[in-house]
């Protein structure tokens, strides 16, 4: 197993439509996580899997965000209708303990 | 919730020089530290972390001390080469009160530029 992997890298698309995002975790970690980064900042937390439970949505996770781990295994992101200020870095990150290991993120551009 | 302040936002040092960065933190349950370096159209790449049962830990050239009592930790790199440029972030766990996961907050990021 080579990492965290991302699919897509990058994604544009045109305001209203939506998308989807699918993060593949390290075989072995039982969490994933969902992060946003915008140019210049931190990456923010999103979202919180224990398996294919989602435990816990940050206030940022807005009611056209939705994601899911149907089988505890890889994730999807899904975003709808998608605005401008949605424009920004998806990263997925996953951990069995403390050591969260991210992955190439994918790039989303908003027209 | 946890408010994790990083210093400075930007940092230029000679080649072989040192490069210290600091994040400071509000939440004293805290108790694990990790760092990241981030290169250019990449993801966040854990470097090297510290729990808060020991006061430093070192890898190779690059080291972590934590102040537990005064809620900082630093990361310190030595002999530094052109390849340690690259935005480093320091990371907090969020609600550690609330136990499970490593969900973290992020410092806002140190631009560091190692010149020739």
């Amino acid at each position: 197993d080579t990492g965290v992997s991302q699919d897509p890298r990058h994604k544009i698309t045109k305001r209203g439509q939506n998308v989807t995002f699918r993060c593949d975790p390290i075989s072995e970690h039982n969490r994933l996580y969902w992060y946003r980064q915008t140019l210049g900042q931190g990456p923010e937390f999103l979202t919180y899997f224990q398996n294919e439970a989602q435990l816990e949505k940050s206030r940022l996770l807005s009611d056209r965000f939705s994601a899911e781990r149907p089988k505890g295994s890889f994730s999807t992101l899904e975003i709808q209708r998608t605005e401008q200020g949605d424009s920004a870095m998806y990263l997925c990150a996953s951990s069995r303990g403390d050591r969260g290991l991210f992955g190439p993120g994918t790039r989303l551009t908003v027209l | 919730g946890e408010n994790v302040e990083q210093h400075p936002s930007t940092l230029s040092v000679q080649e072989g020089d040192s490069a210290v960065i600091k994040c400071t933190y509000s939440d004293s349950a805290s108790n694990y530290f990790p760092w990241y370096k981030q290169e250019l159209g990449k993801g966040p790449q854990l470097i090297i972390d510290i729990r808060s049962n020991v006061g430093e830990k070192k890898d190779q050239r690059i080291a972590v001390t934590l102040n537990k009592t005064a809620k900082h930790f630093s990361l310190h790199i030595t002999e530094t080469q052109p390849e340690d440029s690259a935005v480093y972030f320091c990371a907090v766990p969020r609600g550690v009160s609330t136990g499970g996961g490593n969900k973290l907050t992020f410092g806002t990021g140190t631009q560091l530029k190692v010149e020739l």
